[in-house]
Order: structure tokens, then sequence, then C-alpha cells
């Protein structure tokens, strides 16, 4: 059972250049969500999407944009990266709501390293 | 804004030590989840805390959660080096269904 699937690993961008991180689970969630993680900082919400076809804002949206291509896929794009955007980038997927399901934890995949010059 | 706190955010013990990691949020909230960190890992799911006074244990690892006082703790007894990573405490606002806010994390190294 594979779980969150994030693709790439790692990556190297320069500055203005745009890449896009993609996100898979198959858990057959509904909530997909994407993180930052920098040091000393805990992870930020950058998106979430509480199901297919919604999107919403989180603590630190600036620069990024996501889609929700289908239940099980969701990306993170990087129109043009700065800097500043060197994280660790973490995608999750859980249920939502007040119910079992929803207070389950969410699940995470392994990260992706970008690093922009 | 809800916000968590972690304390200590560096902790470093001596194998077979007890310790208490502290959790607290700012505003209501009525679920808590702990989480672990290795180096260059993702992130682990350790405990799910849904009702005031829950407590949860595995192994040398016991959370409690007391709504009342918006605190979490994490208590590790008899620690071992296998416990060495980064801890991180989440919780949504009451009504949230999506912005988990963490806490910074407490870092902890265990020392034979």
């Amino acid at each position: 059972n594979a779980g969150v699937t994030q693709t790439p690993k790692f990556q190297v961008l320069k500055t203005g250049q745009s890449m896009t991180l993609q996100c898979a689970q198959d858990m057959n969630h509904n909530s997909m969500y994407w993180y930052r993680q920098d040091p000393g900082m805990g992870l930020r919400l950058i998106y979430y999407s509480a199901s297919e076809g919604t999107t919403d804002k989180g603590e630190v949206p600036n620069g990024y944009n996501v889609s929700r291509l289908n239940k099980r896929e969701f990306s993170l794009r990087l129109e043009s990266a700065a800097p500043s955007q060197t994280s660790v980038y973490f995608c999750a997927s859980s249920e939502l709501g007040q119910t079992r399901a929803g207070n389950q934890p969410q699940h995470f995949g392994d990260g992706t390293r970008l690093s922009i010059l | 804004e809800l916000k968590v706190e972690q304390n200590p955010l560096f902790l470093s013990m001596q194998e077979g030590k007890n310790y208490t990691i502290y959790c607290n949020y700012s505003t209501t909230s009525d679920r808590l989840y702990w989480y672990r960190q290795d180096p260059g890992k993702s992130l682990e799911s350790l405990f799910v805390l849904l009702s005031n006074g829950a407590v949860k244990q595995e192994g040398r690892l016991m959370a409690s959660l007391d709504t009342k006082a918006r605190l979490s703790t994490l208590h590790i007894t008899a620690a071992v080096h296998d416990l060495s990573a980064t801890y991180f405490c989440a919780t949504y606002p009451r009504g949230s269904q999506g912005n988990l806010i963490f806490g910074k994390g407490t870092k902890l190294s265990v020392k034979p």
C-alpha cells in the first residue's frame, strides 16, 4: 500500500523558473493538503482541498497555485520560483469532518526537497 | 487565530530518564495530534486525542489532553536512543475543516 506518493523527491531550480510538484494518494481520502517545512518553523499549510473540485488557501499561499486533478491527485505549482521558496514540501491526505474517519490523522508523503538558486 | 506552542524546542536526555514535552494551544479545539519525524523523513502519526482527559500510551510514550487548560503533554518514560527524533503536536481550530496548525516541534536527542 503506497499511501501518499510525491514526485520529484529532489529538485534544484533557478530563480524565475516554474515547476509543478505532484502528489497522489491511494487511500480514497477526500481531502488533500500541501505544506512547507522550514527549519525552526514546523509545518505551514500552503493550500488544501477539502474535496474534489474545491481548493482553499492555507497560512502561506502566496507564490503558489494548486490543482485538484481528481480524487487521487493534488498538484502544487510554483509559477516563478524565488529563493524564499527553498523548502521541503509535504503533501498529505485525510478525511475531514467531525466523524470517526474525519478525526483520523493526516497521512504524509516523503516530501520534495526544493532548492532555488 | 490559533497558535500552537511547544516546549522545550530542544531536549537532550540521558537514556533511562523521564521527561515531558508540553503543547499549549491558544483557542478552543477538540482534537490534538502528535507526530514523530526522523531526520530527512516524513511525519509519522503517534497519537490522536479526541476528548478532554484522553490518555494514549504506546511503549515508552504517553500522551494526554486537557482541553480546559488547552494543554497536551507527551511523556517519555525511561528514554532510549531510538526515541531520538523531532516531535510535533498539531490541532485544528474548532469548526475548521482543513487548517491543521502545527507547533514548531521538539527535537529530542537521547544520549547513552
